[in-house]
């Protein structure tokens, strides 16, 4: 098994510019998290699906955020516009039917440097 | 609300010694918790968790942690750390009705050769 599969391993990026951030979950996989990994704030939930459908994206920091989760096999995190307080790692984590958040697989995460 | 916390931000033991990194966490029931390891470059690692009974929890990697209900902590230990053991080492409990993990600010851990 591959893994959790993100995509670009490192993105650097001009303020302003649209930003979108890529996923692959496990296969088999139901549940898809997004979370942010920053000095100040350390790990953030930002967002939640459940069988391809958002169910708790109150860690979202505002409306320059989004993601989608079009398919079971891919979800995307955009950033429009993005701003140099976005730089941060992206994880995207996923976990089995019935798992929760108690046996999340993580991916390597996505490096944003927004200059 | 719940959260954990991490009291020790950097800690350097050398190799084949012990080790002991501490969790407390605040929460009104019984919570879920977890260790997780990031290496550098890395994502996070599932080494252990902890939901109800033996409050000896063994991991992978040859990590154990405790539940202590009485001192609110989780502590991670390690009888022998090896160099590869340099991570940073982040507890969690599960919060938001299972479906969110809430991590502490994680300890970078540094093993001297």
């Amino acid at each position: 098994d591959a893994g959790v599969i993100q995509s670009p391993r490192h993105e650097v990026t001009e303020m302003g510019q649209e930003v979108t951030l890529r996923c692959k979950p496990i296969s088999g996989h139901n549940s898809l998290f997004w979370y942010r990994q920053t000095m100040m704030r350390g790990l953030e939930l930002l967002i939640y699906f459940n069988n391809n459908v958002p169910i708790d994206d109150s860690g979202m920091p505002e409306d320059r955020f989004s993601a989608k989760m079009p398919n079971a096999s891919f979800s995307t995190l955009k950033i429009q516009p993005s701003e140099p307080r976005d730089s941060a790692v992206y994880f995207c984590a996923s976990s089995l039917p019935g798992t929760g958040a108690t046996e999340a697989f993580f991916g390597q995460g996505t490096r944003l440097t927004v200059v | 609300a719940q959260s954990v916390t991490q009291p020790d931000i950097h800690i350097t033991v050398s190799e084949g010694a012990s080790l002991e990194l501490r969790c407390n966490y605040s929460y009104g029931a019984t919570p879920y918790l977890f260790w997780y390891v990031q290496s550098p470059g890395q994502g996070l690692q599932l080494l252990l968790k902890y939901f109800s009974g033996d409050t000896l929890v063994q991991g992978i990697k040859g990590f154990e942690a405790e539940f202590k209900r009485s001192q609110s902590s989780f502590n991670l230990r390690k009888p022998s750390v090896h160099w590869s053991d340099a991570a940073e080492y982040f507890c969690a409990v599960l919060t938001g009705g299972g479906n969110k993990l809430t991590f502490g600010t994680g300890t970078q851990l540094k093993v001297e050769l």
